[in-house]
């Protein structure tokens, strides 16, 4: 069936990194452009990066930029998310959704299950 | 960045209609999309495009949007529909997709 199915989350100690990855199937994932989307406990959504079908365009929250870098393998039909220098602050569950694109309207039409990354020393 | 306010909750009675705002500068030229979050589940999207309904969400489930206001409306709400619920939309300016806060929808 149609899913997306979220993995590598996990305890990380402040300034570590963590390189999650999403696996897509039942449509073809190289066609979709995809996106990361986390929420800390308690609270709301707060997306984070997108990239295009074939990878060469991507783009990423402030919060974010410069730490985390999205990334893809269409013949794995799989999404990544690296983390980098991570904060008591990134501690979140993460969420990889797929991107409907229509002119400038997109939404997120596919979402996984997510995974819980916990920053705690 | 661009800002999207919703009210923290919203309280109906089973089979009353309850409605979701969603507030935003002339948010009424941006196309609103919402999602349902249930404890512990991931969001599903139930309106798009302003009003547009993906397969198998209920008739009860509807959108409007004009002006600094978007609404989501659901119709003789049942205890299912308690969950939180989100707005959405994708900010051209900044190429960011926003969110509202969220608001927890209870069912009396």
């Amino acid at each position: 069936q149609v899913q997306l199915v979220e993995s590598g989350g996990g305890l990380v100690k402040p300034g570590g990194s963590l390189r999650l990855s999403c696996a897509a199937s039942g449509f073809t994932f190289r066609d979709y452009y995809m996106s990361w989307i986390r929420q800390a406990p308690g609270k709301g959504l707060e997306w984070l990066s997108y990239i295009s079908t074939s990878g060469s365009t991507v783009r990423h929250a402030d919060s974010v930029k410069g730490r985390f870098t999205i990334s893809r393998d269409n013949a794995k039909n799989s999404l990544y998310l690296q983390m980098n220098n991570l904060r008591a602050e990134d501690t979140a569950v993460y969420y990889c959704a797929r991107v409907m694109t229509i002119v400038n309207n997109w939404y997120f039409d596919l979402w996984g299950r997510g995974t819980l990354v916990t920053v705690s020393s | 960045s661009y800002v999207l306010t919703q009210p923290p909750s919203v309280s109906v009675a089973p089979g009353q209609t309850a409605r979701v705002t969603c507030g935003g500068a002339n948010i009424g030229v941006k196309s609103m999309h919402w999602y349902q979050q249930k404890p512990g589940q991931a969001p599903v999207l139930v309106v798009y495009d302003d009003s547009d309904r993906p397969s198998g969400i209920p008739e009860r489930f509807s959108g409007s949007n004009s002006g600094n206001m978007a609404t989501l409306t659901i119709s003789r709400v049942e205890a299912v529909d308690e969950a939180d619920y989100y707005c959405q939309v994708w900010d051209t300016t900044s190429d960011y997709a926003v969110f509202g806060g969220g608001t927890k929808l209870t069912v009396l």
